[in-house]
């Protein structure tokens, strides 16, 4: 079965400091998609990242950037200089091609000025 | 406006109570998804639709009830619910059968059973 683990439930980082996210995940496939979506206290869940398998090159956009690990089976966050507006839960989710998305638990990440 | 729109925003029922959950996506998509998010849980996948034909429902007790008339409107019809069923409840939609289209989700309906 496919999981998704995220192992850090809370972080914290200091405002224009960079911070890793981390997620593994377990699956047999070798075609598959990653994402990382965040979900501040507006409670609004947003798309911020993707990947697809197939590809080497790691996706980046803008301040957020992902180290994609296929082998090891780790799809990592990072945040670049962090701003106030990034403390959210932020969610790693892992889909094939039908039509089931696998999430984690989530990461609460907090930005301190 | 997100393209998936959720209504109502807060809802709190009684246990004798019926309501219903509307979701309406105007993003082309043809699955829709419901999932319910809980304090200190991960999300929990309810139902999800394809082409209008119930393709998930992951043990969900009878007392919900979805309804997806076409593939823009989904509906999650409640009645005699528990107070454990308060929660967050986000509608989602995709393209079905293509793995690079994300989930997009709506602004979630905040329920309270009393």
């Amino acid at each position: 079965a496919q999981t998704v683990t995220q192992s850090q439930p809370e972080m914290s980082v200091q405002e224009a400091e960079t911070v890793t996210l981390s997620c593994t995940y377990d699956t047999s496939e070798n075609n598959y998609y990653l994402f990382w979506y965040k979900q501040p206290p507006s409670r609004q869940m947003i798309l911020v990242i993707r990947q697809e398998a197939y590809k080497q090159q790691n996706a980046t956009e803008n301040r957020f950037s992902v180290n994609f690990q296929k082998a090891a089976k780790s799809f990592s966050l990072k945040i670049s200089d962090s701003q106030l507006g990034d403390t959210a839960m932020y969610f790693c989710a892992f889909r094939e091609g039908g039509n089931q998305f696998y999430f984690g638990t989530g990461t609460s990440l907090t930005v301190i000025p | 406006e997100t393209g998936v729109t959720q209504t109502p925003r807060h809802l709190v029922m009684g246990m004798t109570n019926k309501k219903s959950l509307k979701c309406e996506q105007h993003l082309g998509h043809n699955a829709m998804y419901w999932y319910k998010q809980s304090a200190k849980k991960p999300l929990e996948l309810m139902f999800v639709y394809n082409f209008k034909e119930q393709t998930e429902n992951n043990s969900v007790p009878s007392r919900f009830s979805p309804e997806c008339p076409n593939s823009s409107h989904l509906f999650l019809h409640l009645h005699t619910l528990q107070p454990e069923d308060s929660a967050l409840y986000l509608c989602a939609s995709s393209l079905a059968g293509q793995g690079r289209s994300p989930l997009h989700f709506g602004n979630g309906t905040r329920l309270t059973v009393t």
